[in-house]
């Protein structure tokens, strides 16, 4: 069974600090990972995927992160927060094999001023 | 514009009362999906369809149906709502069935099951 697990449902920090969100996933597979962005009322949006080749992988608004198989994770940064940053972020497992999508429980970024 | 569309955006029913929630896309993706989305257990697939006539149950399939009769739709179907289904649910699809491509998501539909 593939898994994906966010470590901490909320993240707050001050803005123009780094961001780091945590993924860490489990796949009997080698998975292709994706994180996607949900701000109020509205559906998800990706931020950035995860296939195959480089291993850093750039998004929107200058988020990136990087696949490291030995430690099964997939975590999220943006080296200065802005405001509109403040949402819920989800980090996503597909299973080629089966055509299924895990997706972990979320981590709400709040941004302070 | 690229988008999926589900109808309707909010509904409040009755236990029993059969309800069916349409989600279109003009992508011409191949494979589409249902999720619900709950505090605190993020989105957990219910549907997922790899293409026409072919569908596959996710982690919580119990108590809903699909179809994908056409490649644009992929209707969800509660045939009998009980209130533990009063959730937010989004539809969404991609155009590769190998996973390559991210998932376009609709704008959610709120249920409540009373």
């Amino acid at each position: 069974a593939q898994s994906v697990t966010q470590l901490g449902s909320h993240v707050s920090v001050s803005e123009g600090a780094l961001v780091l969100l945590r993924c860490n996933y489990s796949s009997s597979v080698p998975p292709y990972l994706f994180w996607y962005v949900q701000y109020p009322n509205q559906g998800l949006q990706l931020l950035l995927k995860y296939t195959t080749g480089a291993t850093l992988v750039k998004g929107i608004n200058g988020f990136e992160a990087e696949f490291k198989k030995s430690e099964t994770s997939f975590h999220l940064t943006k080296p200065s927060a802005h405001m509109s940053d403040a949402a819920e972020y989800f980090c996503a497992l597909y299973n080629t094999n089966a055509g299924k999508s895990t997706f972990g429980d979320g981590t709400t970024l709040t941004v302070k001023p | 514009e690229a988008q999926v569309t589900q109808n309707p955006r909010y509904l409040i029913t009755v236990t029993g009362k059969k309800l069916t929630v349409t989600c279109s896309q003009n992508m011409n993706h191949e494979y589409m999906s249902w999720y619900r989305q709950d505090p605190g257990l993020g989105l957990r697939q219910i549907y997922y369809s790899m293409n026409v006539e072919v569908t596959d149950k996710g982690d919580v399939p119990e108590g809903y149906k699909v179809s994908r009769k056409e490649k644009r739709n992929f209707p969800l179907i509660l045939e009998s709502p009980s209130p533990n289904q009063t959730s937010l649910y989004f539809c969404a699809s991609s155009f590769s069935q190998g996973g390559h491509q991210p998932q376009h998501f609709g704008d959610g539909t709120r249920l409540s099951i009373l």
